[in-house]
């Protein structure tokens, strides 16, 4: 069983729709998350933290639900520049090395 | 304040020669992470490096690659004897101690012709 498992899409969907994506992790020892987007061929760059009271940035919503070692993200009123990786990211503690999911694509269409 | 600065990004090499990738932590982190991401594939972690330490090498193949950060320049990650598979995208990140938010630079891409 992978460390991180994603949805790995693609998922297309249209402009101003809303979308969610799903992740789990195996490592009930986990101590901190993350979703990073990626642009195709660039950098991982940190979208948001994820905590278990939930928590909001503008349209991106993240959630942490310990107990089913689940994390999700929502993104509503999508734009065409929200075409990206979605990189769900699991901290193990310690040395603070990081775990990625493989990625989920989407593509927002005009 | 520059971010996190990666060199060359584009690296091209012949099978059995050596890859010399560096990389510049953002000013006044002092740990640096390397990942390496293989086509169609989620990043992997391979070494954790403090300042002149080697705290966690558990991603790095065993033979081949190594990695150091001196005290003064860039860590480096060094491929000897390049295969074919070894083509990948290499990403560094560094965090300032205590944190856990890290910072990725905009990798190296090394392919192995």
């Amino acid at each position: 069983r992978k460390e991180v498992e994603q949805d790995p899409g693609p998922f297309n969907v249209p402009e101003g729709a809303t979308v969610a994506f799903n992740c789990t992790y195996s490592n009930s020892a986990s101590q901190s998350f993350f979703w990073y987007r990626q642009d195709c061929r660039k950098e991982p760059k940190l979208l948001m933290s994820v905590y278990s009271s939930g928590n909001e940035d503008g349209r991106f919503t993240a959630q942490l639900n310990r107990a089913s070692q689940y994390i999700s993200l929502l993104i509503r009123d999508s734009k065409l520049s929200d075409s990206a990786t979605y990189l769900c990211v699991v901290n193990l503690g310690g040395a603070q090395k990081l775990v990625f999911g493989q990625g989920t694509r989407l593509t927002i269409n005009p | 304040n520059a971010g996190v600065m990666q060199n060359p990004r584009h690296l091209v090499r012949r099978r059995g020669q050596e890859a010399r990738l560096r990389c510049s932590p953002m000013k006044g982190h002092s740990h640096v992470y390397w990942y390496r991401q293989l086509p169609e594939e989620g990043l992997k972690f391979m070494v954790y490096l403090q300042k002149e330490n080697i705290i966690d090498e558990s991603g790095m193949p065993k033979e081949r690659f190594s990695a150091e950060f001196p005290k003064e320049g860039p860590s480096i990650l060094r491929i000897q004897q390049v295969v074919r598979g070894d083509s990948a995208a290499y990403f560094c990140a560094s965090i300032e101690g205590g944190t856990d938010t890290q910072y990725f630079g905009p990798g190296t891409r090394l392919t192995v012709l």
